[in-house]
């Protein structure tokens, strides 16, 4: 059973990057022809998708965050990662790591537990 | 891309049926069978319930259901129980992914 661990700095100040991790247990994060997500919500708030990236390293982004927003994977460490710049208070939210299974129909079948950002100062 | 739209909250006595609607557009909903219903429980993560407009994974019961109509999709609940009291999200496929904006479901 695949299960999905994130970690990050928990408290970022405005306008300094944040840098998460999601660290993929009983599983290979590659080969297995899924997308890994990054997904956030808001405190009291919906879903928002941030953006995935493919095993082989390719990337599809949300338009609002493309500007600032990095998804790369480490397959030796069975990793993958978020970088977001110039953070602001309205950033602050839980941030979940999903796998993306594709085959039949896409959909996020597997969560982390998420990891709470608080961009304050 | 804007949220999809969700009633704000529902509710239903054990026992009962609840139906939730999710409407958006024909560059969402109405253009994807790409749709997949979330639930969460309060301080956890989602949890998929149903996904491809009305499949469901291995261990979610049958009393949970999908369907969609042009712009608008939905998901019944049967057969009510407690443990049903939670926050549910819609999703679709829109050329990037987007959501509901959430439905509070209260079991009376």
């Amino acid at each position: 059973q695949v299960q999905l661990q994130e970690s990050g700095p928990g408290l970022v100040k405005p306008s300094q990057t944040v840098s998460l991790t999601c660290t993929v247990s009983g599983g290979a994060i590659s080969g297995g022809g899924y997308y890994w997500s990054w997904i956030r919500q808001h405190p009291g708030k919906g879903l928002e998708w941030i953006g995935y990236i493919y095993d082989s390293g390719t990337t599809y982004y949300n338009p609002s965050l493309k500007s600032r927003l990095t998804i790369s994977v480490d397959t030796s460490k069975n990793q993958f990662s978020l970088t977001l710049s110039s953070v602001t208070a309205a950033e602050t939210a839980m941030y979940y790591c999903a796998r993306v299974t594709t085959r039949g129909a896409w959909r996020f079948d597997t969560w982390g537990h998420g990891t709470l950002v608080t961009v304050s100062s | 891309q804007s949220a999809l739209t969700q009633p704000r909250s529902v509710s239903g006595s054990p026992g009962q049926s609840v139906t939730i609607s999710c409407t958006g557009t024909s560059s969402d909903v109405g253009g994807y069978n790409y749709i997949s219903w979330y639930q969460q429980h309060p301080g956890k993560a989602p949890k998929l319930m149903i996904f491809d407009v009305n499949k469901r994974p291995s261990g979610v019961p049958d009393r949970f259901s999908g369907s969609k109509s042009g712009k608008t999709a939905s998901l019944t609940i049967s057969g009510l129980q407690a443990d049903d009291e939670a926050d549910y999200y819609c999703c679709s496929y829109a050329d990037n992914w987007v959501f509901g904006g959430g439905t509070k479901l209260t079991v009376l």
